[in-house]
């Protein structure tokens, strides 16, 4: 079985442009979940999709944003980038009403550089 | 609202003592617990979950968990640490009330083995 799969494995761009995140998750997930990682530190939980639609949002400016597709893929955009937005960005799936595939799955991430 | 609190952002012991990496949740239903593991510049590896059952719960690399319904509690523990345990630990949260399955992880605790 396939795994959460991420692209770019890392990106650079420069300040005040815009970039595209893509997530594929496993075969059968619903959820995709976005968090960002600067530093090496905690995840900051960025969105959640399940079935197609937004349920979640975490603490991050409009110019954050995304949607998930019918094949439950997901794109993470981010409008007006800023040095700042330097991180690791991870995308998990979950999904599966079973108790057996409640745990997360995680992609290996896209590092974003911004210069 | 569902939320998980690791209390300590750093965790630093012996090689060969045990470890504990803590975790306290909070859901309105059932929680089903889990713990991850990231390495640096990596995504994050699910250790092992609490679902239901044994509140002794053991998982990769010789790592167990203990549930503690009544301290709302999910520590992360190993009888002997090594080196290569170091990392960043999440501990994590499902809660399936309502009939979505949001995961909320914590903040994260590096854990620093020394030789």
């Amino acid at each position: 079985e396939a795994g959460v799969t991420q692209s770019p494995t890392h990106l650079i761009k420069t300040r005040g442009q815009q970039v595209t995140l893509r997530c594929s998750p496993i075969s059968g997930h619903t959820s995709v979940y976005w968090y960002q990682q600067a530093l090496g530190l905690g995840l900051q939980f960025l969105l959640w999709y399940d079935e197609g639609e937004e349920r979640n949002r975490g603490n991050f400016p409009p110019r954050f944003s995304g949607r998930q597709f019918p094949n439950y893929s997901s794109e993470l955009n981010v409008n007006a980038l800023e040095l700042e937005d330097s991180a690791l960005y991870l995308c998990a799936s979950s999904g599966g009403l079973s108790v057996g595939r409640s745990e997360a799955f995680f992609g290996q991430g896209t590092r974003l550089t911004v210069v | 609202a569902q939320s998980v609190a690791q209390p300590e952002d750093q965790v630093n012991v012996a090689e060969g003592n045990p470890l504990t990496v803590k975790c306290t949740y909070s859901v309105s239903g059932n929680p089903y617990l889990f713990w991850y593991v990231q390495y640096p510049n990596r995504g994050l590896q699910f250790l092992l979950k609490y679902i239901t059952g044994d509140n002794l719960v053991k998982g990769s690399y010789g790592f167990e968990a203990e549930f503690n319904k009544s301290q709302t509690s999910f520590h992360l523990k190993k009888p002997s640490a090594l080196v290569s345990d170091s990392a960043l630990y999440f501990c994590a949260v499902r809660d399936y009330s309502g009939g979505y399955q949001k995961v909320t992880f914590g903040t994260g605790t590096k854990l620093q083995v020394i030789p």
